[in-house]
């Protein structure tokens, strides 16, 4: 079974540019995540989708982010424009749907860095 | 946000156990106390978690005070690959936010 796939592994783009993250979570997870850490800070949740749906995007830091997950498969999230602070690497992670065997683990992807000078 | 108290680093020599302690002293009677590992590089690594009773799995186990205010993660016999930090974690009552704090840093050393 494949895990939680992530692209680009690295990013380097320039500030104001713009950069899209994918995830591709387990095939079948219906629960999928987004999770950052910023230089020097603790990993934080960003947003959570139920299928295609946002169940909570509280954790987004601002409207320069945009998640989305057409057809409830494969998520992007966006940052347009870069900022200096947007520096670090954001990981996704997907889980079952409730009930499911497994539903309470979260299975994380090795993560996407971003780097904006 | 995090409701977890880890030790910033801790040695542990090859082959012996190591033992990571974790205060959640504001834990409520519904949520879980879950651990997971970083390697350097790599995205956070599931390795076990529990509600009241103590946990074992093929990777660790893990111990839970009667009250529930305390953890300890047992890895059994650490080899040099186990070095990362760990994260002791309270899973929220709705699930999907989990807090990372700090960590412990294990160095498994030869």
């Amino acid at each position: 079974e494949a895990g939680v796939t992530q692209f680009p592994s690295h990013s380097v783009i320039e500030k104001g540019q713009t950069v899209t993250l994918r995830c591709d979570p387990i095939s079948g997870h219906d629960n999928l995540y987004w999770y950052r850490r910023v230089m020097g800070k603790e990993i934080k949740f960003l947003l959570h989708f139920v299928k295609e749906s946002k169940q909570d995007e509280s954790g987004m830091p601002n409207n320069r982010f945009l998640a989305e997950r057409t057809g409830g498969t494969y998520s992007t999230l966006k940052v347009q424009p870069a900022e200096l602070e947007d520096s670090g690497v954001y990981f996704c992670a997907s889980s079952p749907k409730t009930g499911e065997p497994g539903a309470n683990v979260l299975t994380f992807g090795a993560g996407s860095r971003l780097t904006v000078l | 946000d995090a409701k977890t108290t880890q030790p910033t680093s801790m040695d542990c020599a090859e082959g012996r156990a190591a033992n990571l302690p974790c205060n959640h002293s504001t834990i409520s009677g519904n949520e879980y106390v879950y651990w997971y590992r970083q390697i350097h590089s790599q995205g956070p690594q599931y390795i076990i978690h529990g509600l009241k009773n103590n946990e074992t799995n093929e990777m660790a186990s893990l111990i839970i005070t009667e009250d529930r205010k305390s953890s300890t993660l047992i890895l059994p016999h650490a080899t040099l690959r186990d070095t990362a930090v760990y994260y002791c974690i309270v899973r929220s009552y709705n699930f999907n936010k989990f807090y990372f704090g700090s960590g412990t840093k294990l160095n498994v050393k030869p």
